[in-house]
């Protein structure tokens, strides 16, 4: 079956450390996003990619990174973990032209 | 840009009651409008969706309308479990956004529910 996978689903690291998390899809979707949740804030766009070598930054993306070299994966990287980055982070995936999506498991970071 | 509000939380009610939660939103185009659900510990799963105005979605006695005219997609439940408890979020996601699909999802900042026994 067709999935979107993250990992870590747990991450503790220290400050201004560099972090890359995870997102693997089998579902052969264009379309791949990263969002952050935190309390009273919902769910906040960081990067998103509508298909290979495409890029976009989102409302939160100061301080994160992502690419695209392939279909399967969208690696989001915090170039130097600051404690205001402590979030639980979720990959999502559509395909072009649809309003269907799916997303992963999550991945709780602590920057410490 | 485009927004979604929801209503303030936690909601806290007992088993069997009525829910109502509320979401109005602001969008450039037509956009598509979504609940999603995330229980506890898990990630966010999608619970009911409507493409145009006046549709209506539903899925496990959960219903919402697509009002164009009050920019609204209220969430309700006629008769709640212990299992609903969760967090939902509603979103839209506006085909116009930009790029050549349906674009990104913007959510509003999620309300937390609670049943009791």
């Amino acid at each position: 079956d067709a999935e979107i996978t993250q990992s870590p689903r747990h991450k503790i690291t220290e400050t201004g450390r560099q972090v890359t998390l995870a997102c693997h899809q089998t579902w052969n979707h264009n379309n791949m996003f990263w969002y952050r949740q935190d309390l009273g804030h919902g769910l906040r766009l960081i990067h998103y990619s509508y298909g290979v070598q495409d890029t976009n930054k989102g409302e939160v993306s100061d301080g994160y990174s992502v690419s695209r070299s392939n279909t399967e994966d969208l690696p989001l990287t915090l170039e130097s973990a600051a404690s205001s980055q402590t979030s639980v982070y979720f990959c999502a995936s559509s395909e072009a032209g649809s309003d269907g999506y799916t997303f992963g498991s999550g991945t709780r970071l602590t920057v410490v | 840009g485009d927004s979604v509000t929801q209503m303030e939380g936690p909601v806290t009610l007992s088993e069997e009651a009525f829910l109502t939660i509320n979401c109005t939103y602001t969008a450039t185009g037509y956009p598509s409008l979504f609940w999603y659900v995330q229980y506890p510990g898990e990630g966010l799963q999608l619970l009911l969706k409507a493409t145009k105005a006046d549709d209506k979605g539903s899925n496990k006695g959960f219903e919402a309308t697509y009002r164009k005219e009050t920019t609204s997609f209220h969430l309700e439940k006629g008769s709640v479990q212990v299992s609903d408890s969760a967090v939902y979020f509603c979103a839209l996601s506006d085909p116009y956004a930009g790029g050549t699909s349906y674009g990104k999802l913007t959510f509003g900042q999620g309300t937390i529910l609670t049943v009791h026994p």
